[in-house]
């Protein structure tokens, strides 16, 4: 089975601009989360989506947004970019069954950098 | 506020050590712990625990938790060159949130 991908792998991105990166969860599931992951804070989440709904969001400003499509891929956004934005944006994906706690796992990540 | 904790922040060993990392954790509605391993990129998983007491073992690595008081210790004997890595705590509350612990950083030598 093949693991959750995202794209792209890098970017450069100047102050102000906007950016949008993909992934795609491993088949089957249908709970993608997003993190967020930089030296100084470590891992956070951004948040999750679960059947094209956003079910969780954690302590972002809107700037961060994100969708889920149909087939379960999920997208998300970061507008007007700031230097602190620069981070590896990494994907989750879970099969999220009812009544059972199921393991989350990790794409490669985008590693965005902000100039 | 949900709150994981790890130690020690690094580790250096030579190769053949036992080592052992903690977790500790604050989090309200606990579902489950998960210990990730993260090399370059993206944290592969080792382990999910959600009962007190029960071993999880994968080769030379286990890993214990204790939801009295709030931890868990993950194990590695026997240690090699390639389990230098970050070892990251994650602990998934009801919401299907993970929030991470800091990580520990171990470096095996030869």
């Amino acid at each position: 089975k093949a693991g959750v991908t995202q794209t792209p792998r890098y970017l450069i991105k100047t102050r102000g601009q906007q950016v949008t990166l993909s992934c795609s969860p491993i088949s089957g599931h249908r709970s993608v989360s997003w993190y967020q992951q930089t030296p100084g804070q470590g891992l956070q989440f951004l948040f999750e989506y679960f059947s094209e709904t956003q079910r969780n969001k954690g302590n972002f400003p809107g700037r961060f947004s994100g969708r889920q499509f149909s087939n379960s891929r999920s997208e998300m956004n970061v507008s007007t970019l700031e230097l602190g934005d620069s981070a590896l944006y990494l994907c989750a994906s879970s099969l999220d069954r009812t009544g059972t706690t199921d393991t989350q796992y990790f794409g490669p990540g985008t590693r965005l950098t902000v100039l | 506020e949900d709150k994981v904790v790890q130690s020690p922040l690094s580790l250096v060993v030579h190769e053949g050590d036992t080592v052992t990392l903690n977790c500790s954790y604050e989090v309200t509605n606990f579902r489950s712990l998960l210990w990730y391993k993260q090399e370059k990129k993206a944290p592969t998983f080792l382990f999910m625990l959600t009962s007190s007491g029960i071993e999880k073992k994968s080769g030379r690595l286990s890993s214990i938790l204790d939801k009295k008081e709030l931890f868990s210790i993950l194990n590695i004997t026997a240690t090699q060159t390639g389990d230098s890595a970050v070892y990251l705590c994650a602990v998934g509350n009801a919401g299907n949130m993970l929030t991470f612990g800091g990580g520990t950083r171990l470096m095996v030598k030869p």
